[in-house]
């Protein structure tokens, strides 16, 4: 397809287990960030890269969570240990930063629950 | 993470109606967005400002880019059925050749009547 895709697009989860989200951007883009929206409020940025470095993981609320990108496409968000508080919608978003001025495409998001 | 001030948080109002909701940041930024949320899907991009002081339409959609750079209105004009969803405003301090996060707002619910 010609937009971002995420996969799954929901997924329910047992207190104490790792989950793997993943995210295909636009074809091309170079650039892919990872949001966390929890229930009723905005979006709170996690990390993102470019190409396939991480120059910003400041929004990572703990080392149980990780994302890798490789081949400057697909990257896959890794929660490990997954508390309740983790239950949120993950975004993901993707843009093309050479262009003069950046617009980041959002995918429909991956909606995690943690029993 | 920090999150912009967005006001009002919901509107319930009529179809015909003038809306408008406005976002503050303590800090400043290069570029102010407005995007849309449909119950489902993720966030839409409604309209992009890149200059203090700028003035953007995009249908019956107007945003404003705050002199201080701090600040930004979205009106919607003779709202319809359609412009239901959660409105939200980021902030941007973007750099050509550098991916940047986007700040966004708490967002504002809208509800329109018949």
């Amino acid at each position: 397809g010609a937009g971002v895709s995420q996969s799954p697009s929901n997924k329910v989860t047992e207190k104490g287990k790792d989950v793997e989200l993943r995210c295909d951007p636009i074809s091309g883009h170079t650039a892919l960030y990872w949001y966390r929206q929890s229930l009723g409020q905005g979006l709170e940025f996690l990390i993102y890269f470019q190409g396939n470095s991480a120059p910003d993981k400041s929004g990572l609320p703990s080392d149980r969570f990780s994302a890798e990108r490789t081949g400057g496409s697909v990257s896959t968000l890794t929660i490990q240990r997954t508390q309740q508080e983790d239950s949120a919608v993950y975004l993901c978003a993707s843009s093309y930063v050479p262009a003069r001025q950046e617009t980041q495409y959002f995918g429909p998001g991956t909606r995690l629950l943690v029993l | 993470g920090q999150q912009l001030n967005q006001s009002p948080q919901s509107m319930f109002i009529q179809e015909g109606e003038d809306v408008s909701m406005n976002c503050t940041s303590s800090s400043i930024f290069n570029t102010w967005l407005w995007y849309k949320q449909d119950p489902g899907e993720g966030p839409v991009l409604l309209i992009a400002l890149y200059k203090a002081g700028e003035l953007t339409s995009n249908g019956r959609l107007t945003a404003q880019f705050g002199i201080t750079r701090k600040d930004s209105f979205l009106n919607i004009s003779a709202s319809i059925p359609s412009d239901v969803g959660i409105y939200f405003c980021a902030g941007q301090s973007w750099r050509t050749g550098t991916a940047s996060k986007l700040t966004f707002g708490t967002g504002t619910r809208l509800q329109v009547t018949l």
